[in-house]
Order: structure tokens, then C-alpha cells, then sequence
């Protein structure tokens, strides 16, 4: 099973900062890795797939990197809204998904 | 636009078992492929199974391999989820969500499953 490690587990950032979430994957997955976000009591919402291509609806301050093992999720400049749990997971492995741990990022 | 919807809460005791139902409505195919994912209080998301209900193929997470089953009626472009032998570590949300092969881009609302003697 590929194993999704992300950190920080929490990041603390203020807003109109920038805020930067690693995702590394045990093997390599290519690009095939999406990112979601969760609020609290919500359903995840997918922000980011193909590690770098936005969803259908989501800001251009949200933006993705990264291929191999490493992949970074950056949020240009934070807004009130944004704040929440972030999630990485890869689909290289299909039809097997697997989920990293999750990063909060909290207000400052 | 598709959208999923997911049966109410549920209470059960230990041993017994949990079938959680997941509509889709608005959306092309009428019978999307579904994925379902299980997060426990204060826990991250975890991949469960799919089901593709144009083959009728199934995937499951080698976790829930055997305990867990995943069907779908086409004719209501409705998915089923049933876990059995419930334990107080099945207590979670159980999430539906539309599988694109590439990522989970459309979600249910969720199902709370409390497993308490």
C-alpha cells in the first residue's frame, strides 16, 4: 500500500499569508495525486487533481506541484474561509486510494 | 449537476450490521461510479471501496475486505454500503462520493454511524 505522509500536522498561518502543505507518498505515484479540503461538520470538496489542475469552481490562489513522491498544495494569500483541514490523496495505485493524514491550517 | 444523498444517522450495537444508501440524482451516467470513505471522530478520510455500477465491479480497501459490501440498484441509481460485525471503532461518518477514476469530485452529506451497547 502506498503510504501518504503530510505535514506540518498543523499550520499556523494569518491571513493574506501564504501557506505551503507537503504531501509525500512512500513510491513514486507520478501525478496522480488530488487534494481536498474539509470545515468542520462539511463533506471534503475537491480542490486540486492531476497534482496541479484546479477543480471546477476553486480560486486561482489555491494551486498545485509536484510529481514523484513530493507534492505541495500552496495557498497564495489566505482568506478567512480557507481556513480548514487539508487532505492529499493518490490514485496511482488504482484502484486502491489512499489518503495522507491531513493538515489543519488555523488562524494565527 | 450530480448530486448524492445519503440515509440518515444510525444506531447499532456491537455485531450487528449497517447498510447505508447513497441516490444520485441529476447527473450523466444515471449510476455514477461511487466510492465510499470512512472518517472517525477527529480522524482523517479513509478509502473504503467502490463500486462501478455499470459492470457491477467492486474494489474494496484490503482493511474492509470481507466485512465490508458494496452493491448498487441502477434502476434507482442508488448505491449501498453494508459493514458488518460493528465494533466502537466502526463509530464514524461515512461519506459517498462520485469517483471520476482521478479523484472523488462530488460528495454526499455524510452518514453518522454510532456503534454503542
Amino acid at each position: 500500500e502506498i503510504v501518504m505522509t503530510q505535514s506540518p500536522a498543523t499550520l499556523s498561518v494569518s491571513p493574506g499569508e501564504r501557506a505551503t502543505l507537503s504531501c509525500r507518498a512512500s513510491q513514486s505515484v507520478r501525478s496522480n495525486v488530488a487534494w481536498y479540503q474539509q470545515k468542520p461538520g462539511q463533506a471534503p470538496r475537491l480542490l486540486i487533481d492531476g497534482a496541479s489542475t484546479r477543480a471546477t469552481g476553486i480560486p486561482a490562489r489555491f494551486s498545485g506541484s509536484g510529481s514523484g513522491t513530493e507534492f505541495t498544495l500552496t495557498i497564495s494569500s489566505l482568506q478567512s474561509e480557507d481556513f480548514a483541514v487539508y487532505y492529499c490523496q493518490q490514485y496511482n495505485d488504482w484502484p486502491q486510494l489512499t489518503f495522507g493524514g491531513g493538515t489543519k491550517v488555523e488562524i494565527k | 449537476q450530480v448530486q448524492l444523498e445519503q440515509s440518515g444517522a444510525e444506531v447499532k450495537k456491537p455485531g450487528s450490521s449497517v447498510k447505508i444508501s447513497c441516490k444520485a440524482s441529476g447527473g450523466t451516467p444515471n449510476s455514477p461510479t461511487i466510492s465510499w470513505v470512512r472518517q472517525a471522530p477527529g480522524q482523517g478520510l479513509e478509502w473504503m471501496g467502490r463500486i462501478i455500477p455499470m459492470f457491477g465491479t467492486t474494489n474494496y480497501a484490503q482493511k474492509f475486505q470481507g466485512r465490508v459490501t458494496i452493491t448498487a440498484d441502477t434502476s434507482t441509481s442508488t448505491a449501498y454500503m453494508e459493514l458488518r460485525s460493528l465494533t466502537s471503532d466502526d463509530t464514524a461518518v461515512f461519506y459517498c462520493a462520485r469517483d471520476v477514476h482521478w479523484a472523488l469530485d462530488v460528495w454526499g452529506q455524510g452518514t453518522l454511524l454510532i456503534v454503542s451497547s
